[in-house]
């Protein structure tokens, strides 16, 4: 079945603990982005990735990192997670990044900072 | 840079009946997609329908269709016969140039469904 896995589903953590969540596709898609939606805000691009090794800086990446060493994975990074990450965070992957290709959403990661 | 636009933050409509969604959306570019997601309490993103803004003719899914009006930069979705299972966050979103910038979200509709 093709789709987008995210882990953990749910997280619970405390000021500056570092964290990372996991996000894989087995389309064999080039590009992979992670969003993060806030009540009354919709979603807002944290990072994306064209393909291995090439990452970019969405509309939100303060206080995030990612990495994309293999093609079906792209890595949520919180190196020092603070409350205001308190979120819930979509991977999503696409064939090319075309903006007419559909995006595949991942089921979403509920993250709460203490 | 983009922007899009959802007025309506919470819609209720009687099972069976037809409800619009409002969408507009602002950009510089000349050719887009633009797209309403569906997130029901799952949490899923669910992609209902979209629209290629070359294209006059406007999108249609079984119960679900567009109003495309490109002039106005206005996205509307509208929903025959709605069912249960339609009650949900809805979603408007674009995507241009490249697309490499992924997509611009509206702030979503919450559509309650009256049994």
């Amino acid at each position: 079945e093709a789709q987008v896995t995210q882990n953990p589903r749910y997280l619970i953590t405390v000021t500056g603990k570092k964290l990372t969540v996991t996000c894989s596709q087995n389309m064999n898609h080039e590009y992979m982005s992670w969003y993060r939606q806030d009540p009354g805000l919709g979603l807002r691009q944290i990072y994306y990735s064209m393909n291995v090794e090439v990452t970019d800086k969405g509309d939100v990446p303060e206080g995030y990192k990612v990495s994309r060493k293999e093609k079906r994975n792209f890595p949520l990074i919180l190196e020092s997670p603070s409350p205001n990450q308190t979120s819930l965070y979509f991977c999503a992957s696409s064939l090319s990044g075309g903006w007419f290709d559909e995006q595949y959403f991942g089921p979403g990661t509920r993250l709460t900072v203490t | 840079a983009q922007t899009v636009t959802q007025s309506q933050p919470e819609m209720s409509v009687q099972e069976a009946e037809t409800v619009t969604l409002s969408c507009t959306y602002d950009t510089s570019e000349s050719d887009y997609y633009l797209f309403w997601y569906k997130q029901p309490p799952s949490r899923q993103m669910i992609l209902v329908i979209r629209q290629e803004a070359y294209k006059q003719q406007n999108a249609t899914e079984n119960r679900f269709s567009v109003n495309f009006q490109k002039a106005a930069k206005s996205f509307s979705l509208k929903i025959s016969d709605s069912q249960l299972g339609d009650a949900a966050m809805y979603f408007c979103a674009s995507a241009s140039g490249g697309g490499a910038d992924g997509l611009t979200f509206g702030k979503g509709t919450h559509l309650i469904i009256q049994p």
